[in-house]
């Protein structure tokens, strides 16, 4: 168990419907990463927050939005959803940036199937 | 920009046979490299990692990987595999400040008995 928690696990929806994925980073940990895992694309860099502020961003589609609360969770936004955008959606979380050797600690991830 | 390269996308070995897993990387500025393995429905998680010092490093369950500067290259290896190493391993490469992380597409291997 890494201690990142995301929900749902599943979730099956319809195109041009709109989602939201949720992840609990490790406790303490200020960072924030997601990432995308299709079949034919790999793993892809979407977005990194740390602590509440956008520090990164990666092959983030203008339909997907991202933002980190004050008690650190993180929410995916994903709207207007297309059949391509059925993937395995990774949240991995970093501790702050002095004590940072580059560890990501991935959670198991939300499974999107858009029908 | 980083990028990473992973050769074989399925590496199929016997068990108890040496195995290597290829990467290379490109940057503009200096790295820092992991290995990370992802078992079925699993999240993945961190084999090894080089950040500085010797460039051999060794990680869990018997892994070890060099870094390879000229060649840009971190290949990971195992001199005996199990069963249990079947899996997806993925190469990754990040900037000094940890903003961005990029990831290889991953080789599976499949060990056999």
């Amino acid at each position: 168990d890494s201690g990142v928690t995301q929900t749902p696990k599943h979730l099956i929806t319809a195109t041009g419907q709109r989602v939201t994925l949720r992840c609990s980073p490790r406790s303490g940990d200020l960072s924030v990463y997601w990432y995308q895992q299709s079949l034919d694309q790999g793993l892809q860099f979407l977005i990194h927050y740390y602590n509440g502020e956008e520090r990164a961003k990666g092959n983030i589609l203008e339909r997907f939005s991202a933002q980190q609360f004050p008690d650190l969770h993180s929410e995916l936004n994903l709207s207007s959803l297309e059949l391509g955008d059925s993937a395995l959606y990774f949240c991995a979380s970093s501790p702050i940036v002095r004590t940072n050797t580059g560890e990501l600690f991935f959670g198991e991830g939300s499974r999107l199937t858009v029908l | 920009a980083q990028s990473v390269t992973q050769l074989d996308s399925q590496v199929p070995v016997f068990e108890e046979a040496p195995v290597e897993l290829r990467c290379n990387y490109s940057s503009s500025v200096s790295v820092y490299l992991f290995w990370y393995v992802q078992y079925p429905n699993q999240g993945l998680q961190l084999l090894l990692k080089y950040l500085s010092g010797s460039t051999l490093v060794k990680g869990i369950n018997g892994f070890e990987a060099e870094f390879n500067k000229s060649q840009t290259s971190f290949h990971l290896r195992k001199p005996s595999v199990h069963i249990s190493d079947t899996a997806e391993y993925f190469c990754a490469v990040s900037g000094g400040n940890f903003n961005k992380f990029y990831f290889g597409s991953g080789t599976k291997l499949n060990v056999k008995p």
